[in-house]
């Protein structure tokens, strides 16, 4: 079985610049989250994936956008990049039979990617 | 709105001094309080789930406990190597998916 996989690990970019992160989900898991994580902080919900379709979202503009693809594989991109945007970004997978139910399951991240905007 | 409020915010302890950490909630429709443990710039790694109140779970020197309104994380006779940042999530009914994390606990375990 294998976990969620991240690229880039890190990477710098400038101000006004575009990114575009990768994420591959566990093996069997349909359902793809973001987070954001800014030093000394808890993550931060971006947005949720299930069967390529964004079906949540969090307090983040829409130059924050993201895709899933038929194999359950993510990305996420930004757009006009600006300092605030620095975090280590994460991307977690879960079971989206488990969306339905009363009881939510977790979670699983991957080691994420670390952005610097300069 | 739906909140998490970790304490402490850093915590040191001696190897084998027995501590807890607390998480405090208040959420609409709890349906999952989850703890993570984090390393230094990696991903958060899945710990326990619980769902309702009295409910416990153990994983060697972690037990974490569940009320309506916090829970506990208990390490029983810390190891250096349990030296990391702890997280507490839950998940609400808010509609969104999403997942409401705390700051985290950081943990340093001296020899």
């Amino acid at each position: 079985e294998t976990g969620v996989t991240q690229s880039p690990t890190h990477l710098i970019k400038t101000r006004g610049q575009q990114v575009t992160l990768r994420c591959s989900s566990q093996s069997g898991h349909n359902t793809v989250s973001w987070y954001q994580q800014a030093l000394g902080q808890g993550p931060q919900f971006i947005f949720q994936y299930y069967r390529e379709e964004e079906n949540g979202r969090g307090n983040f503009p829409p130059r924050f956008s993201g895709l899933q693809f038929p194999n359950y594989s993510s990305e996420l991109n930004v757009n006009a990049l600006e300092l605030d945007d620095s975090a280590l970004y994460l991307c977690a997978s879960s079971s989206g039979k488990r969306q339905g139910l009363k009881n939510a399951g977790e979670l699983f991240f991957g080691e994420g990617s670390r952005l610097t905007v300069l | 709105e739906d909140q998490v409020t970790q304490s402490p915010e850093a915590l040191r302890l001696q190897e084998g001094e027995s501590s807890s950490l607390n998480c405090s909630y208040t959420v609409s429709g709890l349906r999952g309080l989850f703890w993570y443990r984090q390393d230094p710039g990696k991903g958060p790694e899945f710990l326990f789930t619980l769902y309702s109140a009295g409910e416990e779970k153990e994983k060697e020197r972690l037990k974490a406990t569940l009320t309506k309104k916090e829970s506990f994380l208990h390490i029983t006779a810390p190891k250096p190597e349990d030296s990391a940042t702890y997280l507490c999530a839950v998940r609400g009914n808010s509609g969104t998916y999403k997942y409401i994390f705390g700051t985290g606990t950081r943990l340093k375990v001296l020899a």
